[in-house]
């Protein structure tokens, strides 16, 4: 099985200060097939279903603001919360999608400092 | 607007049966690939397994921990996702999502609450 592991576990963020939270698989989820990494990034709320916020490691799902970014490949990711919002607390999760089983990290709490 | 919906959830004891049902509607269900993801109380995102379309072979897979004694169904005619659950163990306790694979979860629904208990 893929191991996802995040850090941090959790952090704090002044409101408009940046928030980047990593993700490192325990194998590259790179495909040789479409040449894409398969990562996921979801953001989850108290009380609510994940949502999806990026896929392809860096491509922003419709309508998930300009603040949130992803990068990385084969291994290592981050994603990046440009200028916090007070909306933006919530737990987000990595998630590989190149093999069964699906994987998660543990998640990261993102908190206002 | 693509919805997924989750019911069946409840209390039972150890070693008995439940059945959840995900009804979609909004987005062509016949050719999505659908999974079961759970969350045990406070805890992370744990994958369940995966049913592809009919079209993709309509394969099914399991995580580990409830391989054998979970199965994964569809009614494409109902456009529903179906998860039987059998011999529930106290670990078995979460809210239990249904999601639509892209293969990212693009979509997924509010949860049913399993709790096992004696």
């Amino acid at each position: 099985d893929i191991v996802m592991t995040q850090s941090p576990d959790s952090l704090a963020v002044s409101l408009g200060e940046r928030a980047t939270i990593n993700c490192k698989s325990s194998q590259s989820v790179l495909s040789s097939f479409n040449s894409k990494n398969h990562l996921a990034w979801y953001q989850q709320k108290p009380g609510q279903p994940p949502k999806l916020l990026i896929y392809w490691a860096s491509t922003r799902e419709s309508g998930v603001p300009d603040r949130f970014s992803g990068s990385g490949s084969g291994t290592d990711f981050t994603l990046t919360i440009s200028s916090l919002q007070a909306e933006d607390v919530a737990v987000y999760f990595c998630q590989q999608c190149y093999t069964t089983p699906r994987t998660f990290g543990q998640g990261t709490k993102v908190e206002i400092k | 607007e693509a919805q997924l919906v989750e019911s069946g959830g409840g209390l039972v004891k150890p070693g008995e049966s439940l059945r959840l049902s995900c009804a979609a509607s909004g987005f062509n269900f016949v050719d999505a690939w659908m999974s079961w993801v759970r969350q045990a109380p406070g805890k992370g995102l744990e994958w369940v397994g995966r049913i592809k379309s009919k079209s993709a072979g309509g394969t099914v897979d399991y995580a580990a921990p409830v391989k054998g004694r979970f199965t994964i169904s569809r009614d494409d005619s109902e456009s529903t996702l179906l998860l039987q659950m059998n011999n529930l163990r106290t670990e078995d306790t979460a809210v239990y999502y249904c999601a639509a694979e892209r293969p990212d979860f693009w979509r997924w629904g509010q949860g049913t609450l399993v709790t096992v208990s004696s």
